[in-house]
């Protein structure tokens, strides 16, 4: 069982707004900013797409935008498009020096 | 481009050692702006951190797993490398290495793409 909670699976069509949550505790999300969302296309390499909790990369679209509020952190990504469609993962620093991970979350573009 | 690459043995027997390599090209690991690290992701579950190296061999462990786990870097050959112990069918897993940004181990922004290691007599 993985350290933070995810959704499973979420869904959405083309053109609208999804948001995916991430759940932790007071010793990780709820204590840290130090919040990130991979995006991960089985098979490929995975992508950094938000870094302290509401951070972008270059080169990330600006559809994508990170929270947090108390011990949850969320993904809010707009405009949907088909390319999205992918695994996304919260990762999260917890106390005493360890990196946890949620148990991702499949995207699908209807 | 910085590309990072996995490899090693795809199946290990129970009880025995599991070693993997992660090469890097484009990029040093002797950099003393990037630490690096393993992940790994056990068939039908989410990403799982192992621990993290710097090029001076300083390393960070995921605690449950610390005891089974070592990391080491070769700067002379541009690469760092994972072995874990005593594995069992529960360590059957896609391991991936990355690079982590910045200068801190909070996220990482590069990733090889994975190699699948089973493990089964």
């Amino acid at each position: 069982q993985s350290a933070l909670t995810q959704p499973a699976s979420v869904s959405g069509s083309p053109g609208q707004s999804i948001t995916i949550s991430c759940t932790g505790t007071a010793s990780d999300v709820g204590t840290y900013n130090f919040v990130s969302w991979y995006q991960h296309h089985p098979g490929k390499a995975p992508k950094l797409m938000i870094y302290e909790a509401n951070e972008r990369p270059s080169g990330v679209s600006n559809r994508l935008s990170g929270s947090k509020s108390g011990n949850t952190a969320s993904l809010t990504i707009s405009g949907l498009q088909a390319e999205d469609e992918a695994d996304y993962y919260c990762c999260s620093y917890a106390r005493g020096g360890n990196l946890v991970f949620g148990g991702g979350t499949k995207l699908t573009v209807l | 481009q910085l590309q990072l690459q996995e490899s090693g043995p795809g199946l290990v027997k129970p009880s025995e050692t599991l070693s993997l390599t992660c090469t890097v090209s484009g990029g040093s690991v002797s950099s003393g702006a990037y630490y690096w690290g393993w992940v790994r992701q056990s068939p039908g579950e989410g990403l799982e951190w192992i621990g993290t190296i710097y090029y001076s061999g300083s390393t960070y462990y995921n605690p449950s797993l610390k005891s089974r786990v070592t990391i080491s870097v070769d700067t002379s050959k541009n690469r760092f490398s994972l072995r874990f112990d005593s594995v069992t069918a529960a360590d059957t897993a896609v391991y991936l290495c990355a690079r982590h940004r910045g200068g801190t181990i909070y996220y990482f922004d590069y990733w090889g793409q994975g190699t699948l290691v089973t493990v089964s007599s």
